[in-house]
């Protein structure tokens, strides 16, 4: 079974507007983390922001911020104000105690803000 | 500060010939490290990880093999590469102290193409 799922394969924002891509996760682990990163064409990845499993507010960054719903296994990424430079790959990942160090990355989000 | 190298940045080979891709990291210790293979337009596929010298766990059986020779060293190799092995090669690393919070971060990428 999947860990990390997005269902997303790909969405149109239109520019300045704000964006949810989705993540839903799969485990029985009380102790995780959720990541997203970026990933533009050049094919670098790009560290976003993190949501741990304790973690009782939502993670903030900048334009970026995590509505995290524990109990729907959920961690969908919130972008504001979406800029032309915000289109890329998305990826959600998680990194479970007891399953080492492993990050586990879902199947990506392609993002595309129109002008 | 901690940077990691990936090299070649492209690469061109025949199908039956071997491979061998590097990745180093500098500026942290015992750092855990990561094989990821994207295909064109999809997620990260976990291959290989590590989290010390010569402890190698693979996550996906096939042709290729990992290597770490060195603490902060990581080699992907193949004795004989197939068509099905073109894709983004991605080396990352995270700190090996367990917190669930310790991103990973990545190298540029290795564009393979089994022609």
């Amino acid at each position: 079974a999947q860990k990390i799922t997005q269902t997303q394969p790909g969405m149109f924002v239109q520019e300045k507007e704000a964006v949810t891509l989705d993540c839903t996760y799969d485990t029985s682990d009380p102790s995780y983390g959720l990541f997203w990163y970026k990933q533009p064409s050049s094919g670098e990845m790009i560290f976003l922001i993190y949501q741990g499993s304790y973690d009782q507010q939502n993670a903030t960054e900048g334009r970026y911020s995590l509505n995290f719903q524990k109990a729907r296994k959920s961690a969908n990424l919130v972008i504001s104000a979406s800029q032309l430079g915000d289109s890329a790959m998305y990826f959600c990942a998680m990194r479970e105690l007891n399953a080492g160090n492993m990050l586990t990355f879902g199947g990506g989000t392609r993002l595309m803000v129109k002008p | 500060s901690q940077t990691i190298h990936q090299w070649p940045a492209t690469l061109v080979q025949p199908v039956g010939s071997p491979l061998s891709l590097e990745c180093t990291v500098e500026g942290t210790s015992n750092p855990n490290l990561y094989w990821y293979r994207q295909a064109a337009g999809r997620g990260l596929q976990l291959l290989f990880y590590s989290v010390g010298i010569g402890q190698i766990s693979s996550e996906v059986p096939q042709n290729l093999s990992a290597s770490r020779p060195q603490d902060r060293q990581f080699i992907l190799s193949s004795k004989k590469l197939l068509l099905s092995d073109s894709g983004f090669y991605l080396c990352a690393w995270s700190e090996g102290s367990g917190k669930m919070n310790t991103e990973a971060f990545f190298g540029q990428g290795t564009r393979l193409t089994v022609v």
